[in-house]
């Protein structure tokens, strides 16, 4: 089963702008991990917050975490053409980890 | 090497036919998961291996049947599936504990 739900199930913007994903989850967490996946091939890692931060940053990315509300954000700035993917929060408990729905990304050039 | 490499990409197999995929990794990840991934839809945790010992079985139906023979391979072993389980499946792997997922490219699975 899933961890949570991330929405927007679909977002579309112009090349040049900003985009935000939002993931909620249930259970307790090591960290939160957001990753990438392009036309349904592997999974590649973007980055990954610890359960004791509160935001991070990596390049056009930042995160954040509240674990009170159970929830992150993903935060894309600047977005180009080649953003264009799937973008899924994982949560991470003792080896567990589980994909939230998603949300499908589409930057018009 | 920095890879997780999958065999095959693509299978098509028959209801009653029996089948392996493969997943190889030499980073030294002693953690590996086999998901399921449906199109449009999120990877589904199937199957965990911590140190070769299955730590985590998420109730999959038995005509799935997982193999860690040692550290770097991973293996799943199907027999008699279903139309429904037609999917990409997905092989991913890591250090112990708290870090990121490594995955293949996946196989793309097709049950006639």
């Amino acid at each position: 089963s899933q961890q949570g739900e991330e929405d927007p199930q679909a977002l579309s913007i112009q090349e040049g702008e900003n985009a935000t994903m939002n993931c909620s989850y249930k259970t307790s967490i090591n960290n939160l991990q957001w990753y990438r996946q392009n036309s349904g091939r592997g999974l590649v890692h973007l980055i990954l917050i610890r359960s004791n931060e509160r935001e991070k940053h990596s390049g056009r990315l930042r995160v954040t975490l509240d674990t009170s509300k159970k929830s992150s954000s993903l935060l894309i700035t600047a977005s180009r053409a080649a953003d264009t993917a799937s973008y899924f929060c994982a949560t991470d408990a003792h080896n567990d980890m589980r994909f939230g729905a998603g949300t499908r990304l589409t930057v018009k050039p | 090497d920095t890879e997780v490499t999958q065999t095959p990409k693509h299978l098509v197999m028959g209801m009653t036919n029996k089948k392996s995929l493969k997943c190889e990794q030499h980073m030294g990840h002693r953690a590996m998961y086999w998901y399921k991934q449906k199109a449009k839809k999120p990877p589904e945790l199937m199957f965990v291996y911590s140190y070769e010992k299955l730590s985590i079985n998420e109730s999959v139906p038995s005509r799935f049947s997982p193999e860690c023979p040692n550290s770097s391979l991973l293996n799943l072993h199907l027999h008699a599936l279903q139309p429904e389980d037609s999917a990409l499946y997905l092989c991913a792997s890591r250090l112990p504990l708290s870090e990121k997922l490594f995955f293949g490219s996946g196989t793309q699975l097709s049950v006639l």
